[in-house]
């Protein structure tokens, strides 16, 4: 099946620094990638909508200056936590759909950020 | 906006035990709903997807129903053991896009 493919799986940095975090579709070619968010004991939210060759789109309360989303490529998003503050440790996942899988969306394994 | 709600929030059961987990959506337009299983600090793993034109979806102990009209599906865990331990989500699709649920942390013990 789909795999979608999001590295690194564990990151720790330091609290004033950036991370970027990628997401490839290894067999597929996604036009369209989503990011979402999920802090400890609650679910997973969605971030922003990635779309190949264009500006992300991001929900409501997220800040797209602090979350820069690239997709450069139909097989890569990368989101970037910029100035990282305690308060972004989180669990990111990235998730990917193609025109013919049937509406099915193929998620990444998760990164596990913490900012100390 | 969809929002999606999973009930119980925790449940624990004697390994062997029938269960079922609830999940509802108040936007009834959705393309699929779908459950996934997430392991203490893994990522999400699909378990079953239920197309809006389907009723349910079975794959060996764990069967999944979906009724549209009334926002609602079910996660049914036959027989279960305690690597079915894990957290349980229930998220709706619409546009590509998907709501979750809260989860529901689910403890089988031996």
């Amino acid at each position: 099946g789909a795999v979608v493919s999001q590295h690194p799986s564990w990151v720790i940095c330091k609290s004033g620094t950036s991370v970027k975090i990628e997401c490839r579709s290894l067999d597929f070619q996604a036009t369209t990638m989503f990011w979402y968010r999920q802090f400890p004991k609650q679910s997973l939210m969605l971030m922003a909508t990635s779309n190949e060759g264009s500006k992300a789109t991001y929900e409501q309360g997220v800040e797209k200056d602090k979350f820069l989303i690239n997709h450069a490529s139909l097989t890569l998003s990368t989101l970037t936590v910029t100035s990282a503050h305690p308060e972004d440790s989180s669990f990111y996942i990235c998730s990917a759909s193609f025109e013919s899988s049937g509406n099915t969306i193929y998620f990444g394994e998760g990164s596990w950020l913490t900012v100390v | 906006k969809q929002e999606v709600t999973q009930i119980p929030a925790a449940l624990s059961v004697p390994e062997g035990e029938n269960l079922v987990l609830n999940c509802s959506f108040t936007d009834s337009a959705i393309y699929n709903l779908q459950w996934f299983r997430q392991d203490p600090g893994k990522g999400l793993t699909s378990l079953l997807l239920i197309q809006s034109s389907q009723r349910e979806q079975t794959s060996g102990r764990l069967n999944a129903s979906l009724d549209k009209s009334s926002g609602r599906s079910t996660l049914y865990i036959a027989a279960s053991q305690p690597g079915d331990s894990a957290t349980y989500l229930c998220a709706a699709s619409s546009y590509g896009k998907l709501t979750f649920g809260q989860g529901t942390i689910l403890t089988v013990h031996p």
